[in-house]
């Protein structure tokens, strides 16, 4: 399967407690995006990196989320003493950007499944 | 402020018939607008795209429909089949500046045989 994947599928903490997630984009897309899901919502975009430089943050990701892409390639979310607030489904889209200015096509995996309890 | 207005929330439609979905926008500078579909459990999966060039666009059984000075589009599925009942979004995007895309709530299709 060449898509799009994330791991783990599902993850249930407890509150307080560190989750990390990862996502590995469609080999050679240089755009990797997160968003996260809620129940009857729309995703809402959270991060986007261009190879391995994030360039823009939504104000959703708060000081206990942070986002990494270290060689351009996976990605990690990581979100620090978790509340049940952050129960949603977390997507990691990718897409291959050949110019600047130019929308690109995002291709979303099937997300992590998170249950703060 | 939502960005992206989407209706109707749910839709019943029967075997055979026509589901149309509709979408409303407010920011002139979206250039990209794909619908994607999204079965329980899953990631949003691309269905078909438009750019505002073009006012309409077919793939199969899934058809856009584009109106630039209205800034609305909407997403028809002829022949709808049971195997089409998902949650389409219709989204937006601007690729000079922000390249996050902007979703609607979403419309919950149950196609009834």
């Amino acid at each position: 399967d060449t898509g799009v994947s994330q791991d783990p599928r599902h993850k249930i903490t407890k509150r307080g407690q560190n989750v990390t997630f990862r996502c590995d984009p469609i080999s050679e897309h240089n755009r990797l995006y997160w968003y996260r899901q809620t129940l009857g919502q729309g995703p809402e975009f959270l991060t986007y990196f261009q190879n391995e430089a994030q360039l823009e943050k939504s104000r959703l990701l708060s000081d206990r989320f942070s986002a990494e892409r270290p060689k351009g390639s996976f990605s990690t979310l990581e979100i620090q003493r978790t509340e049940q607030g952050d129960s949603a489904m977390y997507l990691c889209a990718s897409s291959l950007a050949l110019r600047e200015g130019i929308s690109d096509t995002q291709y979303f995996g099937p997300g992590t499944r998170l249950t703060v309890l | 402020q939502q960005q992206v207005k989407q209706s109707p929330q749910s839709l019943i439609v029967q075997k055979g018939g026509i589901s149309i979905i509709n979408c409303a926008y407010e920011n002139t500078a979206f250039d990209y607008f794909p619908w994607y579909q999204q079965f329980p459990g899953k990631g949003p999966a691309l269905l078909i795209a438009i750019r505002p060039d073009v006012s309409e666009k077919k793939e199969g059984r899934f058809t856009i429909s584009f109106n630039k000075s209205a800034k609305q589009f909407s997403l028809h599925i002829m022949d709808s089949q049971p195997g089409d009942s998902a949650t389409y979004f219709c989204a937006a995007y601007s690729g000079a500046g922000s390249y996050q895309l902007t979703f609607g709530k979403g419309t919950k299709l149950s196609v009834i045989p």
